[in-house]
């Protein structure tokens, strides 16, 4: 089991630019979630999907966007990117109706908006 | 959401038993006490979770207050893979799906 994988691994954009990150989730899992993690903070929620919908959504701005394909992997699409936006961008999938249990993380994307 | 609170950081010689705390005097009922940790230049990896009595597993304890206002979690043996950052999340138990809010958390330091 290859857990959450995660792509690209670094990425380097310039303000203004659009970006597309891609997640592929635990094998059996039907919910990805994503999360922004800024340097020396905790990670901060910016959506889920499940079933190709986006169910919850966190305090983060339209600029903000996603998808889920039918076999459940997702992408995270970020339009006129800030210099703010950079960060490590976090896949964590789960099992919707176990929504209680744990969720597991992929190893990120680290994005630098220069 | 429930908030929770936790020291910014904490020491332990390896091979001691570590106590990470946490207070969460807001939870509700319906709240489960997770704890994920998150190793240097990885994403948070699950660690435990309960909701009302003691919980043991291959990588942790976790003794939960009878009040439920704070819970610890418990390292056994600390080794110098356990340093980390341990975040203490509350999680609504209901159906469908949830978010997890992530504080601060605790940064682990392990001294050889």
């Amino acid at each position: 089991d290859a857990g959450v994988t995660q792509s690209p691994t670094h990425l380097i954009k310039t303000r203004g630019q659009q970006v597309t990150l891609r997640c592929s989730p635990k094998s059996g899992h039907d919910t990805v979630s994503w999360y922004q993690q800024a340097l020396g903070q905790g990670p901060q929620f910016i959506f889920q999907y499940y079933e190709e919908e986006e169910r919850q959504r966190g305090n983060f701005p339209d600029r903000f966007s996603g998808h889920q394909f039918p076999n459940y992997s997702s992408e995270l699409n970020v339009n006129a990117l800030l210099l703010g936006d950079s960060a490590l961008y976090l896949c964590a999938s789960s099992f919707y109706a176990r929504s209680s249990y744990e969720q597991y993380f992929g190893p990120g994307t680290r994005l630098t908006v220069t | 959401d429930a908030k929770t609170t936790q020291p910014n950081s904490m020491e332990s010689n390896e091979e001691e038993p570590v106590h990470l705390p946490c207070n969460h005097s807001t939870i509700s009922g319906t709240d489960y006490i997770h704890w994920y940790r998150q190793l240097p230049s990885q994403g948070p990896e699950y660690v435990i979770h309960g909701l009302t009595s003691n919980v043991n597993n291959r990588m942790a304890s976790l003794a939960i207050a009878e009040d439920r206002k704070s819970s610890t979690l418990i390292l056994h043996r600390a080794t110098l893979r356990d340093a980390a950052v341990y975040y203490c999340i509350l999680v609504y138990s209901g159906a469908g799906s949830y978010q997890l809010t992530f504080g601060k958390g605790t940064k682990l330091s392990v001294i050889p």
